[in-house]
This record gives C-alpha cells, structure tokens and sequence, in this order.
C-alpha cells in the first residue's frame, strides 16, 4: 500500500486568492494524481502530474488555473489559483498503480471552501 | 475507457447480501473491470478487479458475465460500515493508469 498524506485538510479562502496543496507519499511511486470533488459529485480528474516535466491536463482544466508541481517522485503541489466560489470542493491526490492490483491509492483529500 | 452505467442508489440490511450491478457494454477486449468505494469525507479505496474470470478477496467477491457486458460486485455480509459510494470503472491493462469515475452506486446499509 501506499501513505498518502495532503496539506492542509481544509481551509477557507477568499475569492481572488490562491491555494496550494501539498502531497506527501511515503515511498517513490511513478505516476500522481489530482482529483476534484464537487459537492455531491463524483471525482474528475484534473491532471497526471509528471516528474521532471509539465503535468498532463484533462479536458476542462488549463495549467493557469490549477499549476501542478513535481519536484521529485514522492511529492507534487496543486495550486488553485484565483479562486472563486465555484472552486469550492475537495481535491484528491493519488498515486498508483501499485502491486498485484495496479490499483490507485487516494489521499485523505483537501477540502476548499472559497468565500 | 469504456462508459459505465450504475443505480444511483441502493439500500441493504445489516448481514444480508449486497449485489451491485454495473453495466459495460461498451468493454473492450483487453480492458478490466475495477470497483472502489468512498466511505464520507474520505479518500476512495481499492476493493477488487477483474477481466473474464469471477474473483474473490477478503472485502468482496466480482461476478463478470460471460459476454462482459456486465458484472456484479457482491458484500457477502454487509455492515453498516459498508455503507459507502461504489464505483465501477473500466480501464485498459497495466500501463494505462488513470482512473475515470463515474456517479456510482450511493450503498445505504441499514440496522
């Protein structure tokens, strides 16, 4: 398994601002995620972020907007940048795959409320 | 990755069975079937997978029709633990990784 742990576990921002989560694994893993988690919603997926080179972005989510970092193979940042109320949600990173499985493991995600 | 088709609700009593269909009409050949849950407030977690054959581990038992259409994942005995958001995912093999979700199965397991 995989210890995932994200920084901060909330926070309330006020809109205009900035936000930048950490992501924290235990042990290398190859390929991280980020997630986000509207209320009520399921999870979408914002990005694969890349060691050593530009994160990869899904339809809907551009790098001016939520910049992605990855210094090394255990740690990646989220940024969240002017934010407005619609940014108010959860975001998950995650990491996998790993073992048997090739499964995904979750952190216990960021939860942004944007005033 | 395949499209999925799930109930957007279910309800179980504490101890009984819970099945959780999913449809996957759509599965490629070479693609698996993936389930995780969201337990409220946190991450989602890994249950099982499974390609052609039925698979079993400790958390759940994954039932996948012989056309691949669709499957079942199976609580043999739900708690109210278990009481959690089920996703079905389909997704290519072992080199593909990211994950798609879909709206899921929102379990409600009562006394």
């Amino acid at each position: 398994s995989a210890v995932i742990s994200q920084k901060p576990s909330r926070d309330i921002c006020q809109r205009g601002t900035s936000l930048t989560i950490q992501c924290q694994v235990d042990s290398q893993v190859t390929m991280m995620f980020w997630y986000r988690q509207q209320p009520g919603q399921s999870l979408t997926l914002i990005a694969t972020a890349n060691q050593g080179s530009e994160a990869t972005y899904e339809s809907g989510f551009v790098i001016d907007k939520f910049p992605i970092s990855r210094p090394n193979l255990t740690f990646s940042t989220l940024t969240v940048s002017n934010m407005s109320p619609e940014d108010s949600s959860i975001y998950l990173c995650s990491v996998g795959p790993r073992g048997q499985s090739n499964e995904q493991f979750f952190g216990p995600g960021t939860r942004l409320t944007v005033l | 990755d395949a499209k999925t088709t799930q109930p957007p609700s279910m309800d179980c009593a504490e101890g009984r069975a819970a099945n959780l269909p999913c449809n996957h009409s759509t599965i490629s050949g070479n693609e698996y079937v993936y389930w995780y849950r969201q337990i409220h407030s946190q991450g989602p977690q890994y249950i099982i997978h499974g390609l052609k054959n039925n698979e079993t581990n400790e958390m759940a038992s994954l039932i996948i029709t012989e056309d691949r259409k669709s499957s079942t994942l199976i609580l043999p005995h739900a708690t109210l633990r278990d009481t959690a958001v089920y996703y079905c995912i389909v997704r290519a093999p072992p080199g593909f990784q990211k994950l798609v979700f879909g709206t899921g199965t929102r379990l409600l397991v009562s006394p």
